[in-house]
């Protein structure tokens, strides 16, 4: 079955720090992925996304994810987290079917 | 100038009531979609519709139904509301050939 996992439920950094989150996924075929934040109360933004080609993709607010095939994973990072990048991301991918599936998200709490 | 908007934004309602939740993009997009996200944060499909055809997820209680007036609109209905019904659901819409969703800002519905 196609899933889409994010093994860390939480992750806390300082303000400052770098950030790395994990996403692997379980595919037939490497689908569409994507990285989506959702702050306190608001809806879902895109923050970037891979469809082909470099495998280093470059988002908004300063992330980037790097999609490796051998790992089957698209992890999300940022070299400088700063107290607004507080909130939930989630992982997706669209595969067969055209449906976008969602990892179970990982909450990102930033210390000052 | 909202892309997808929702209404409302909160939905307070009791037990065995029937309400509706509704859906507007101004994208021109083909495609709209329900999701259901829970107090986990988990975030599932329930409905992908666009003006060929409605996929429905199988593990949606048939209590709920979409309802498309038009191509800009998709409305979700929800009858004999229950407590676990309990949840913020997402409108999205894309446009045909792209895999790139664009969310509205959800509607938190309680049910007491």
């Amino acid at each position: 079955a196609q899933s889409v996992t994010q093994p860390d439920i939480h992750i806390t950094v300082s303000e400052g720090a770098s950030l790395e989150l994990r996403c692997n996924y379980s595919y037939g075929a490497t689908p569409y992925l994507f990285w989506y934040v959702q702050s306190p109360g608001q809806g879902l933004q895109l923050l970037l996304k891979y469809f082909s080609g470099d495998t280093l993709v470059q988002g908004i607010k300063g992330f980037e994810a790097e999609f490796k095939r051998s790992q089957s994973s698209f992890n999300l990072r940022k070299p400088s987290v700063h107290w607004s990048d507080a909130a939930e991301y989630f992982c997706a991918a669209v595969g067969a079917g055209n449906m976008l599936t969602f990892g179970g998200g990982t909450r990102l709490m930033v210390k000052p | 100038d909202t892309a997808v908007s929702q209404t409302p934004k909160y939905l307070v309602t009791q037990m065995g009531n029937d309400k509706s939740i509704k859906c507007e993009q101004n994208l021109g997009h083909d495609t709209m979609y329900w999701y259901k996200q829970d107090s986990k944060k988990f975030l599932k499909i329930m409905f992908s519709y666009n003006n060929k055809e409605l996929i429905i997820n199988e593990t949606v209680p048939n209590r709920f139904s979409p309802k498309s007036p038009d191509k800009a609109h998709l409305n979700l209905h929800i009858n004999s509301l229950e407590l676990g019904d309990s949840a913020v659901y997402f409108c999205a819409s894309e446009s045909q050939g792209s895999t790139e969703a664009f969310f509205g800002q959800g509607t938190r519905l309680t049910v007491v």
